[in-house]
């Protein structure tokens, strides 16, 4: 079946310090992916998705490139800052009806 | 815009009970997804609504029941709670049902006695 496997945590690191969290996948179809972060005691916010192969979502200076032929979809940032620190969660949509799975989620600590 | 606006934030029952818990979605949306995410998990998808009817369905027992109204507002009901149904519920809206961008309500904390 459809999911989502992410690299556990949780993750701390220093400010300025490069950040990558692993994300792979498996899905019957062509999905999309996402990755979504969850600041405490909030909902989660859509961070960045590619929609097909080789597709570079980006924002907030992360990045994900979403790579078919190691069915992956890792999260980057050149530096991180502590205002950062959250839960990261990467996600996959597929079929009509656009179901959602998620992975399990990667706790960030930046410590200054 | 007022964005996803779940109801209420916070919800203590005792096992046993009924709990219904209420979802707005976003100005424009008519697809409302709703989703479980127990503690330390990430969410899982219980079921999804457009034109007032249940969609698709996630691998939850049939004591978890929804509802879509006119306006595109939605419930979820949860009858006879167990200890396991503690968790955070969240709500999901897309525009549509083909939209593959869901934007998620800040979600309702249940605890179960």
């Amino acid at each position: 079946g459809d999911s989502v496997t992410q690299m556990e945590g949780p993750v701390t690191l220093s400010e300025e310090a490069f950040l990558t969290i692993n994300c792979t996948y498996t899905a019957t179809g062509y999905p999309s992916l996402f990755w979504y972060v969850q600041y405490p005691g909030e909902g989660l916010q859509l961070l960045l998705k590619a929609t097909k192969a080789d597709d570079k979502g980006s924002n907030k200076g992360f990045e994900a490139t979403y790579r078919k032929e190691t069915t992956s979809f890792h999260l980057e940032k050149g530096s991180v800052q502590v205002s950062d620190s959250a839960v990261y969660f990467c996600a996959l949509s597929v079929g009509t009806g656009n179901q959602f799975y998620f992975g399990t989620g990667t706790s960030l600590t930046v410590i200054p | 815009d007022a964005g996803v606006t779940q109801s209420p934030t916070h919800l203590i029952k005792t096992r046993g009970q009924q709990v219904t818990l209420r979802c707005s979605p976003k100005s424009g949306h008519d697809t409302v997804s709703w989703y479980q995410q127990a503690l330390g998990q990430g969410p899982q998808f219980i079921f999804q609504y457009y034109e007032e009817e249940e969609r698709q369905r996630g691998n939850f027992p049939d004591r978890f029941s929804g509802h879509q109204f006119p306006n595109y507002s939605s419930e979820l009901n949860v009858n006879a709670l167990l200890l396991g149904d503690s968790a955070l519920y969240l709500c999901a809206s897309s525009l549509d049902h083909r939209s593959n961008e869901q934007f998620f309500g800040p979600g309702t904390r249940l605890t179960v006695l």
